[in-house]
């Protein structure tokens, strides 16, 4: 069964600590994705990647950075943790040219 | 710029009742539209698709038609069970297909 795994389902961190977020996926896929979910705002796209040390703003890049140094993996990095970071992390794949996203079970991190 | 609205939720109804939630996208391009499915605990599942107007996307009993005329994707299903309580998202490709832009979400419970 394909997977795109999330190292974490839950974290909890302090404000100012540096936090990273894994991801990990076993399809083979050129296309990563990180967003956040907050009640009544959907999600929203942080980065994406569409290839190895290739990386992409998204729609709320403020505060986080990524890292894809190997094609299975995405890393989601919080230099300086705010507690308005406090949210669903969700990452996902897709392969080029074809249309569904593979989601992981999210990372729900609070920032105390 | 592109965007997805769905109906505010919550939605709650009783089993076997009919099924509408709303989707309108803003009509810039030639998106692919979609529902995708959180049930509690989980990442987000893949419902059903439509690339191009007038096609139907189906699974699971849920339908939806990709309507350009009135730049709709409005997610039915005939008769809903308790297991269909989840979080709906409604979402459309942008730039060519490289992201997905979504909506802020529907829950539905379904009562016994």
């Amino acid at each position: 069964d394909v997977k795109v795994t999330q190292s974490s389902r839950y974290l909890v961190k302090r404000t100012g600590e540096k936090v990273f977020l894994e991801c990990v996926q076993d399809m083979d896929h050129e296309n990563m994705f990180w967003y956040r979910q907050d009640p009544g705002l959907g999600l929203r796209l942080i980065y994406f990647s569409y290839d190895v040390k290739m990386k992409e703003k998204g729609d709320i890049p403020e505060g986080y950075s990524v890292s894809r140094e190997k094609k299975e993996r995405f890393s989601l990095i919080l230099e300086s943790a705010s507690t308005n970071q406090t949210s669903m992390y969700l990452c996902a794949s897709r392969m080029t040219g074809v249309y569904g996203y593979t989601f992981g079970s999210g990372t729900r991190l609070t920032v105390v | 710029g592109d965007s997805v609205t769905q109906m505010e939720g919550p939605v709650t109804l009783s089993e076997e009742a009919f099924l509408t939630i709303n989707c309108t996208y803003t009509a810039t391009g030639y998106p692919s539209l979609f529902w995708y499915v959180q049930y509690p605990g989980e990442g987000l599942q893949l419902l059903l698709k439509a690339t191009k107007a007038d096609d139907k996307g189906s699974n699971k009993g849920f339908e939806a038609t990709y309507r350009k005329e009135t730049t709709s994707f409005h997610l039915e299903k005939g008769s809903v069970q308790v297991s269909d309580s989840a979080v709906y998202f409604c979402a459309r490709t942008i730039q060519g297909a490289q992201k997905l832009v979504f909506g802020q979400g529907t829950r539905l419970t379904i009562n016994p």
